[in-house]
């Protein structure tokens, strides 16, 4: 157990819908991580917040947002959803400037 | 984004053999981090390399650092049904941003 949680285990909901995954990180944590993992483009980073803030932004579509919350939790909200943004979604947190990142259980998001 | 090529894709191997993975890279990086991520979880971590050069040990498994900065080595000694999974590198950049970039996984299937 990586002391990350995420909720909800999985998630099915249809095309144009949108969704809200929540991630806590591990306690005393202030870096939150968010990862899209799919079959065809593996493991890819999208968003990073440290202490309320956004610090850095990968691959994160237009339609997907995040922010993180005064008690360090996170959200990655996902809108207009179409079939392709099925995938796992993983949340990983730091301390902040450490390098080693925990990774949550993930979010399972089917889209039909 | 950054491209970490990993082989081998696929191993299967006998229990008690000794693995090898490697992952290199076009882009220099400061930080190694090898995962391991069983179906349906998330990658948790293994090992974390922070200097060129630097050989850590887990248990079984050592891990090097690449003296280019471009490339790191997984090895696994001894290898028990238990080892079966996806194993990723990451790395990050020296550009101080704390995003992970991944490899494209080696899965390892330990016949017993």
């Amino acid at each position: 157990d990586s002391g990350v949680t995420q909720t909800p285990k999985h998630l099915i909901t249809a095309t144009g819908q949108r969704v809200t995954l929540r991630c806590s990180p591990r306690s005393g944590d202030l870096s939150v991580y968010w990862y899209q993992q799919s079959l065809d483009q593996g493991l890819q980073f999208l968003i990073q917040y440290y202490n309320g803030e956004e610090r850095a932004k990968g691959n994160i579509l237009e339609r997907f947002s995040a922010q993180q919350f005064p008690d360090l939790h996170s959200e990655l909200n996902l809108s207009s959803l179409e079939l392709g943004d099925s995938a796992l979604y993983f949340c990983a947190s730091s301390k902040g400037g450490e390098r080693e990142q925990f990774f949550g259980p993930g979010t399972r998001l089917t889209v039909l | 984004g950054q491209q970490l090529n990993q082989s081998p894709q696929s191993m299967f191997i006998q229990e008690g053999e000794d693995v090898s993975m490697n992952c290199t890279s076009s882009s220099i990086f400061n930080t190694w981090l090898w995962y391991k991520q069983d179906p349906g979880e998330g990658p948790v971590l293994l090992i974390a390399l922070y200097k060129a050069g630097e050989l850590t040990s887990n248990g079984r498994l050592t891990a090097q650092f690449g003296i280019t900065r471009k490339d790191s080595f997984l090895n696994i000694s001894a290898s028990i049904p238990s080892d079966v999974g996806i194993y990723f590198c990451a790395g990050q950049l020296q550009t101080g941003a704390n995003n992970l970039f991944f490899g494209t996984g080696t899965r390892l299937t330990v016949i017993p």
